[in-house]
């Protein structure tokens, strides 16, 4: 399975600014996902990042306030823009393995964001 | 739209005390069921994926099971280190997962 590495572990933030999350994958993968996990409730898928492509964001996330960049098949950012409280969150990358037929999915760390 | 339910919430054992967490879904064409364990201040462990009603898969104390409805992960003898959340999800048509909101599982010494 892909080793994933995400920069930083965590930060607080003041509301207004911007945080920018790395996402670094030890091999090529075609497929990256961004999902965010707020207390007591289950992972949300943000968006998909495809390396070459635009992201494809899912239902109640925008580009403008989720900006995403996949410059190429290890690699990966997520930018919170413009944060609130409402943005304070576990934001995980997590990447497909392809290998067992079905597309598992393996996580990184995670980065905590406190928005205060 | 593709709906998993965890339950218990959170469940409290004491150590060599059996139990089983179960995982009920709704989904258009089941592709497969994946679980996964999740330590505090860590991203999601991948353990299993099930693709069909019958199948079962063991990893040392656990034993995921499944049926059209429904998924059980049973702990057998479980030890303080099982301690974590346990994860379900399911992909359906769309491939991408949805995911459950977890069950809480600390084990006494």
């Amino acid at each position: 399975s892909a080793v994933i590495s995400q920069k930083p572990s965590r930060d607080i933030c003041q509301r207004g600014t911007s945080l920018t999350i790395q996402c670094q994958v030890d091999s090529q993968v075609t497929m990256m996902f961004w999902y965010r996990q707020q207390p007591g409730q289950s992972l949300t898928l943000i968006a998909t990042a495809n390396q070459g492509s635009e992201a494809t964001y899912e239902s109640g996330f925008v580009i403008d306030k989720f900006p995403i960049s996949r410059p190429n098949l290890t690699f990966s950012t997520l930018t919170v823009s413009n944060m609130s409280p409402e943005d304070s969150s576990i934001y995980l990358c997590s990447v497909e393995d392809t290998s067992g037929g079905l597309n598992e999915q393996y996580f990184g760390p995670g980065t905590r964001l406190t928005v205060t | 739209e593709d709906q998993v339910t965890q339950s218990p919430e959170a469940l409290r054992l004491q150590e060599g005390e059996s139990s089983s967490l179960n995982c009920s879904y709704t989904v258009s064409g089941l592709r497969g069921l994946f679980w996964y364990r999740q330590d505090p201040g860590k991203g999601p462990e991948f353990l299993f994926t099930l693709y069909s009603a019958g199948e079962e898969k063991e990893k040392e104390r656990l034993k995921a099971t499944l049926t059209k409805k429904e998924s059980f992960l049973h702990i057998t003898a479980p030890k303080p280190e099982d301690s974590a959340t346990y994860l379900c999800a399911v992909a359906g048509g769309s491939y991408i997962p949805t995911f459950g909101r977890g069950t809480s599982l600390i084990v006494h010494p």
